[in-house]
């Protein structure tokens, strides 16, 4: 079965420092992986995807993931923090066998202190 | 707004009274989710319609939940007799037919009394 772990609940961060919120997957066959991020009372925001091709992907609000075959890793990463960018995140991997539908993880809180 | 719209944002309901909610997802998008998310998890599978077929549903789905996508464009998920198990957000998602990432509505929150 496909899932996918978000093993950190939250992650405290200054302003001005670099973010990962990590996330690991299972998947049989080639994965499409997702982050979504979630403000209060709100639905899920597509931040980037990877699909094929380079390991390093580029999304909104200068974000990015390294997708790491290897360690079966694809971690969201941030070179600068902003307050702003306090929310929930979300990783997903789409199913492969032809359902397609999204598996979530559990979430984790990013929160950027001033 | 071209988005995902989901109405209503918010329903109260009494337990074992019947809701339904709507979602019209983006124009001409082929595939439709539904989701439930509880306070501090992630998004849960619950449907999926590619046009107007439900293809497949998930084994949280209980008898009382029912999905419809009449024509292939806006949906609606009943839940009857309400249950306060039922209280949560959900989150209605569309994406195209040859698309990999799926858009998110903004969810209804349902609070069952």
């Amino acid at each position: 079965a496909q899932s996918v772990a978000q093993p950190e609940d939250q992650v405290n961060v200054a302003e001005g420092n670099p973010l990962t919120v990590k996330c690991t997957y299972s998947v049989s066959g080639n994965p499409y992986l997702f982050w979504y991020v979630q403000y209060p009372n709100r639905g899920l925001q597509f931040l980037l995807k990877y699909i094929t091709g380079d390991n390093l992907v580029k999304g909104s609000y200068g974000f990015e993931a390294e997708f790491n075959k290897s360690q079966t890793s694809f971690h969201l990463k941030k070179p600068s923090a902003l307050v702003s960018d306090s929310a929930l995140y979300f990783c997903a991997v789409r199913d492969t066998s032809g359902t397609y539908k999204y598996i979530f993880g559990t979430g984790t809180r990013l929160k950027v202190l001033a | 707004d071209t988005g995902v719209s989901q109405n209503p944002r918010h329903k109260i309901t009494k337990r074992g009274q019947n809701v339904t909610f709507r979602c019209d997802p983006i124009s001409e998008h082929n595939r439709l989710y539904w989701y439930r998310q509880t306070l501090g998890q992630g998004p849960e599978f619950l449907t999926y319609f590619q046009n107007e077929a439900q293809l497949e549903k998930s084994r949280l789905l209980s008898d009382r939940f029912s999905a419809e996508r009449p024509k292939g464009s806006f949906s609606t998920l009943e839940i009857q007799r309400t249950e306060q198990g039922d209280s949560a957000m959900y989150l209605c998602a569309s994406s195209p037919d040859r698309g990999t990432e799926a858009f998110f509505g903004q969810g209804t929150r349902l609070t069952v009394v």
